[in-house]
């Protein structure tokens, strides 16, 4: 059973409006989490992190939001650009460096 | 260098071939990761090494066989696969050992296809 969770396969946004993608988790134990984007071709790469000490950490236009009394984490691009289309998965480590990942969200940022 | 490099990027294998995937970081990152993934699936962690050391094994079954022969290289060897074990797999590092928590850079990915 997957611990963590991205139940939207996919998004469409228009330019310059705000991204919001979501990820659910089931480990109460989960206290450090990660975004990555991923490009056709390509590996993953870093976006953003939070621990569970926090609610809230932004970098530019990628702000991550945790709610941990509903296990929940979102990360919202605001403004959206379609350079940002892209899978989005996040992750979620309970000991060490050890990470589950959802199975990703496409966006879509239209023109 | 600020890049994890896999090769080769394609593999098309037999299932009696033995073949090797090869993962290469010049960061300075102690630990270094394999993972497994199936389309539209995320990816599972496969192997960990912490400091050259195999750390974590995900009961992953033995026709294949993780080495890191120092700090900088790791190695996935494959022998007897089946077409099962199609997918893309991950190489991945991260700064500190396995201990501590920080995000992971990952390799482009090698596409396997087992006939």
């Amino acid at each position: 059973d997957q611990q963590v969770k991205q139940n939207s396969p996919s998004l469409s946004v228009q330019e310059g409006r705000i991204s919001i993608l979501n990820c659910d988790y089931t480990n109460s134990m989960f206290d450090y989490f990660l975004w990555y984007k991923k490009y056709p071709a390509e590996g993953p790469t870093f976006l953003i992190s939070i621990s569970s000490i926090k609610d809230k950490n932004e970098d530019g236009r990628f702000t991550v939001f945790l709610n941990k009394s509903a296990k929940h984490l979102s990360l919202h691009i605001v403004p959206s650009q379609p350079g940002d289309s892209a899978v989005y998965f996040c992750a979620a480590s309970a000991r060490a460096n050890k990470f589950y990942f959802g199975s990703g969200t496409k966006l879509n940022v239209k023109p | 260098d600020t890049e994890v490099t896999q090769t080769p990027k394609h593999l098309v294998m037999g299932m009696t071939n033995k073949k090797s995937l090869k993962c290469e970081q010049h960061m300075g990152h102690r630990a270094m990761y394999w993972y497994k993934q199936k389309a539209k699936k995320p990816p599972e962690l496969m192997f960990v090494y912490s400091y050259e050391k195999l750390s974590i094994n995900e009961s992953v079954p033995s026709r294949f066989s993780p080495e890191c022969p120092n700090s900088s290289l790791l190695n996935l060897h494959l022998h007897a696969l089946q077409p099962e074990d199609s997918a893309l797999y991950l190489c991945a590092s991260s700064p500190s050992g396995l201990a501590e928590k920080n995000e992971q850079f990952f390799g482009p990915g090698t596409r396997l296809t087992v006939l």
